[in-house]
Order: structure tokens, then sequence, then C-alpha cells
């Protein structure tokens, strides 16, 4: 079974703090993605990333950036947190971008 | 614009009350759609994928169909444990983006 770990369950940040979430897959795929999830608005892309070193934007990369420096880790990063950036965050990943994606189990992330 | 709107928003059933969940989509050129299960406070479980208008999917007491404009997830005979949210995604042939509906919340009462 693909296993996605992400670092944190719960993580309480304060305005302006540099936050970094880590997520880490054992299956050696070369896809990985990150989401945030509100009530009402659903899955949206932040980064995404198909190999080391690269990464392109999703929907909603404003406040954010994102690390892979190996392959079977990907990290979200939010430069200087603000209060809408509280929600929970999931990171997926793929063995080819035509499968679907196999998700861990969130950090819900509160910024106070 | 390509989108995803899954209907009913939340759905009380009683066990054993089979019924359906309906994702309907717009979007050019489909290549797979996906549905999850997501339980509260985790993340969203992959159950299947289907790929062209006609084709059937089974596990357990779930039954994915696809049509060329929806998708249905029914549930027969379903039982507490089935209680969860229910996502619908689609992935078209000229882009790998995957495009999330809002979810179902099934809530079966024993």
């Amino acid at each position: 079974d693909v296993k996605v770990t992400q670092s944190s369950r719960y993580l309480v940040k304060r305005t302006g703090e540099k936050v970094f979430l880590e997520c880490v897959q054992d299956m050696d795929h070369e896809n990985m993605f990150w989401y945030r999830q509100d009530p009402g608005l659903g899955l949206r892309l932040i980064y995404f990333s198909y190999d080391v070193k690269m990464k392109e934007k999703g929907d909603i990369p404003e406040g954010y950036s994102v690390s892979r420096e190996k392959k079977e880790r990907f990290s979200l990063i939010l430069e200087s947190a603000s209060t809408n950036q509280t929600s929970m965050y999931l990171c997926a990943s793929t063995v080819s971008r035509y499968q679907p994606q196999h998700f861990g189990d969130g950090t819900r992330l509160s910024i106070l | 614009e390509d989108q995803v709107t899954q209907s009913p928003e939340a759905l009380r059933l009683q066990e054993g009350e089979s019924s359906s969940l309906n994702c309907s989509y717009t979007v050019s050129g489909l290549r797979g759609l996906f549905w999850y299960r997501q339980d509260p406070g985790k993340g969203p479980e992959f159950l299947f994928t289907l790929y062209s208008a006609g084709e059937e999917k089974e596990k357990e007491r779930l039954k994915a169909t696809l049509t060329k404009k929806e998708s249905f997830l029914h549930i027969t005979a379903p039982k507490p444990e089935d209680s969860a949210t229910y996502l619908c995604a689609v992935q078209r042939h000229s882009h790998d983006k995957i495009i999330f509906g809002k979810g179902t919340r099934l809530h079966i009462l024993p």
C-alpha cells in the first residue's frame, strides 16, 4: 500500500511566522502535490512537482512556496503566515500523472 | 470552464436503505473520473477510476457508474461504517490537473 506521511496532524502558529509542512511518500512516486481543503470550497491545488528540483504553481500559490530536494519528500512553506491560511493541508503523490492520487492524513493548521 | 458538481451536499439514510450519489461534470475530453472516500480528520482514500461511458466498478456495497455527463455512486444496503464524505474528481486528456467536486456527506443511521 502507498504510504504518504505528513509530519504533523495539528499545528498552531502565529501570524508572520515561517511555517514548514513536510510530506514523505514511500513508493518512489515521481509526482507530488499540495492541496488545501476548506469547507464549501473543496480541495484547491497549491503547488505540485513532477520531479526532484522541479515545481509548478497550482491554482492558489500566493503566499506559499515549496521545496523538493529528494524524490520522496515535498515540503510546503508558508513564507509569512496569515490568518487566512488557517486550513487543512493535504499532500498527495502518484506514480504517473494520469493515475489516481494517494493522500496523506492532512495537517490541520491554525494561524493565530 | 471545467466543473464538477456533486449532489446532494448531504444525505442521511437508515442502515440498509440503498441510494445513489451524483457527480455531474463538464469537461472537454474526459481522461478519467475518480471517486474517493474521506473520513473526518483524514485524507481522501481512493476508491475507483472510471475511464469511459458505460464502465462500472464495484467494491463491497459500492458501485460506481459513468455516463458522458455524470457518474453515480450507488450504495447498496449501507452500514453505519459507510458514513463519510464521498468526493468525485475528473481529469481531462489535454491537461493532467485533477478537478475535485465539493463532496457529498453521507450519514448512515443505525
